[in-house]
């Protein structure tokens, strides 16, 4: 069975500072991948990255940085200077082969609901 | 870009009323889509996947006969509560993947209030 746990419900930072969303994954399958998504107040889900089982590296994308270590199962996600219009749910989500149809299905963490202050 | 559609945005029905919900995806064909509902505060939590031309796969704990899934065509899912009930007002979002592809693209969710 698959499961992804993020077990930050909220962090608080002030603007500029750093921070580190984190996510840790469960999966019996070695063929997967991992995602991470925004969730702003509008409710409409904004992809950020994708990355599959076989890609440990890390990622970069202006602000955003990903840190993928099969090692301890983990995914996690680091804004740096963080601003204001960061505030919004963020999800890390896991998809492995669902065998009954030979496609894939994801699963959703609990969400990490950042604050950022000015 | 890929896009996914969902109509209504917004919906408030009656309580035993029934409400359909589409989900298109306007650029491209998907073999396969996902129904997710997500209750205020909490994740999305996936209900069913639907692949076209079959009967849709329902999570453990989703009554299929309350949430009527119908996947007709490769760009169009439909999802209809049933007897709808205070407790079934919830966000609900849909998915499409492209065909021979591992990627999912969202719809923007459809809000609905059971009165």
């Amino acid at each position: 069975a698959q499961k992804v746990t993020q077990a930050q419900t909220e962090i608080s930072v002030v603007e500029k500072e750093d921070v580190t969303l984190d996510c840790v994954y469960e999966t019996r399958d070695t063929t997967y991948y991992l995602f991470w998504y925004k969730q702003p107040p509008s409710g409409e889900l904004v992809f950020l990255i994708r990355r599959n089982s076989f890609d440990e590296q890390n990622e970069i994308s202006g602000r955003y940085s990903w840190n993928f270590q099969k090692s301890t199962s983990s995914f996690n996600f680091t804004i740096t200077a963080s601003q204001v219009v960061d505030s919004a749910v963020y999800f890390c989500a896991l998809s492995e082969a669902f065998r009954a149809t030979g496609g894939f299905k994801t699963i959703f963490g609990a969400g990490t609901r950042l604050f950022v202050k000015a | 870009g890929a896009v996914v559609s969902q109509h209504p945005s917004r919906v408030i029905c009656k309580s035993g009323t029934s409400v359909k919900i589409e989900c298109r995806s306007l650029d491209f064909q998907a073999t396969t889509m996902f129904w997710y509902r997500q209750f205020p505060k909490q994740s999305l939590m996936l209900m069913a996947t639907s692949n076209e031309g079959s009967k849709a796969t329902y999570e453990q704990g989703v009554e299929k006969d309350k949430f009527l899934i119908n996947h007709a065509s490769l760009t169009l899912s439909t999802l209809t509560v049933t007897s709808a009930h205070p407790e079934d007002s919830s966000f609900y979002i849909c998915s499409a993947r492209p065909l021979d592809t591992y990627e999912q693209y969202f719809g923007p969710g459809t809000r609905l209030t059971v009165t």
